[in-house]
């Protein structure tokens, strides 16, 4: 069965420390999502990446296709950052355009 | 401003009842999609459609139906063949192209509460 995982599942951190979440998925793909889901359930979509690194702000999305593994990173963390991020592949022998979700991790950063 | 709109935000169902929820989009986009939401697990897939008047089945389809009779409207009825209704009912949209690697666009979601 093909999986998405994601680590760690929950994550406590202080306002201004640098945060990495972690992506591990089973087989071959042809895009990863990054997801970030607010407490009221409204989720946006943060990056879309296949290969290399992507930059947004405080965000930075990076994808090692060899170990099938993607990290979340951000810098300078912010209480605002709070928020479940999800993890979503688009497997290369999927036709259309469906995805897999990871559980999610949920990140708290304390002021 | 261009984006998806479910509602209700929150319905409850007596048990035996079908409910439909509503997803809209403005973003000329083709494909839609409902997932479902439960604690501790991730989104699970009940049905898309990439063309009007197209769907197909995702991963957990039984108990629920959907129609795609216009290109903004993808409505969502859960059942009363759905024995366990109770979750956090997301709507989502993207373009289709390049391969169908798009971004998807989400709704705020519908909560749903069997009294």
């Amino acid at each position: 069965k093909n999986e998405v995982e994601q680590s760690p599942q929950n994550l406590t951190a202080q306002e201004g420390e640098f945060i990495t979440i972690n992506c591990s998925y089973s087989v071959g793909i042809s895009a990863l999502h990054w997801l970030q889901q607010h407490p009221g359930g409204g989720i946006v979509s943060l990056f879309m990446l296949s290969s290399g690194k992507k930059k947004h702000g405080r965000l930075i999305a990076t994808i090692n296709i060899q170990e099938k593994h993607s990290s979340l990173h951000i810098t300078a963390s912010h209480p605002r950052d709070s928020a479940v991020y999800i993890c979503a592949v688009r497997w290369v022998e999927t036709s259309g355009s469906r995805l897999t979700f990871g559980e999610g991790t949920q990140l708290t950063v304390n002021p | 401003d261009g984006g998806i709109t479910q509602s209700p935000k929150y319905l409850f169902r007596k048990e035996g009842q079908n409910v439909t929820l509503s997803c809209e989009q403005n973003l000329n986009h083709d494909a839609m999609y409902w997932y479902r939401q439960d604690p501790g697990q991730g989104l699970r897939l009940i049905y898309y459609s990439q063309i009007v008047n197209d769907f197909q089945k995702g991963d957990i389809a039984e108990g629920y139906s959907v129609s795609r009779e216009k290109k903004e409207s993808f409505p969502l009825t859960v059942t009363s063949a759905q024995k366990n209704p109770t979750a956090f009912y997301l709507c989502a949209s993207s373009k289709v192209g390049q391969g169908y690697n798009q971004p998807q666009h989400f709704g705020d979601g519908t909560r749903l509460s069997i009294l």
